[in-house]
């Protein structure tokens, strides 16, 4: 089983469209979360941190439901900028600082 | 800003070859990561290294090995390449405490023939 599933997609969404991606985690020993975004051929960069609390950054959301073990990114008024692979990562402090990828899902926003 | 910076973009290898793939970062950092990424399969860890001359085995170490002689400076090295380690490598770092996200470079897409 892995560490991190996620929905591979493709998610493939018109402009302006709203999309959610879902991810959920097996260790609950787990700390601190975050939504990376990699282009074709590029490395990951840093979407956004998720808390507990929820968290905004513009037209993107992220949820995190410790009790559920799942994390969400809301993306509203898809762009065709928007089109990318997108991470999920979970980071465990204790087993060494190791970080745990989901295999990604795939967005393509169309025009 | 934080660069982490791999040596190579791309590279064509003969099946045997020792090869070294290097990765830099300028940020002080003391945690270490290389990656391997396949279609498909996510990102998977090589090894890993909490300071210099330390090394720890992440899931698939089996036909690498690394070196962190300096605190900026670590290299995987494939001591005789086979079709099977033909893949995007990525390095990161991350800083001490270990509660930040990861840094990563440009990865190095290694083909081996």
């Amino acid at each position: 089983r892995k560490e991190v599933e996620q929905d591979p997609g493709p998610f493939n969404v018109p402009e302006g469209a709203t999309v959610a991606f879902n991810c959920t985690y097996s260790n609950s020993a787990s700390q601190s979360f975050f939504w990376y975004r990699q282009d074709c051929r590029k490395e990951p960069k840093l979407l956004m941190s998720v808390y507990s609390s929820g968290n905004e950054d513009g037209r993107f959301t992220a949820q995190l439901n410790r009790a559920s073990q799942y994390i969400s990114l809301l993306i509203r008024d898809s762009k065709l900028s928007d089109s990318a692979t997108y991470l999920c990562v979970a980071l465990d402090w204790g087993t060494g600082n190791q970080f745990y990828f989901g295999t990604g899902t795939s967005l393509t926003v169309i025009p | 800003d934080v660069k982490v910076t791999q040596s190579s973009r791309y590279l064509v290898k003969r099946t045997g070859e020792k090869v070294f793939l290097e990765c830099v970062q300028d940020m002080d950092h003391e945690n270490m990561f290389w990656y391997r990424q396949d279609p498909g399969l996510g990102l998977r860890l090589i090894y890993f290294s909490y300071d210099v001359k330390m090394k720890e085995k992440g899931d698939i170490p089996e036909g690498y090995s690394v070196s962190r002689e300096k605190k900026e400076r670590f290299s995987l090295i494939l001591e005789s390449a086979s079709t099977n380690q033909t893949s995007m490598y990525l390095c990161a770092s991350t800083t001490g405490t270990g509660r930040t996200e990861a840094f990563f470079g440009q990865g190095t897409r290694l083909t081996v023939v």
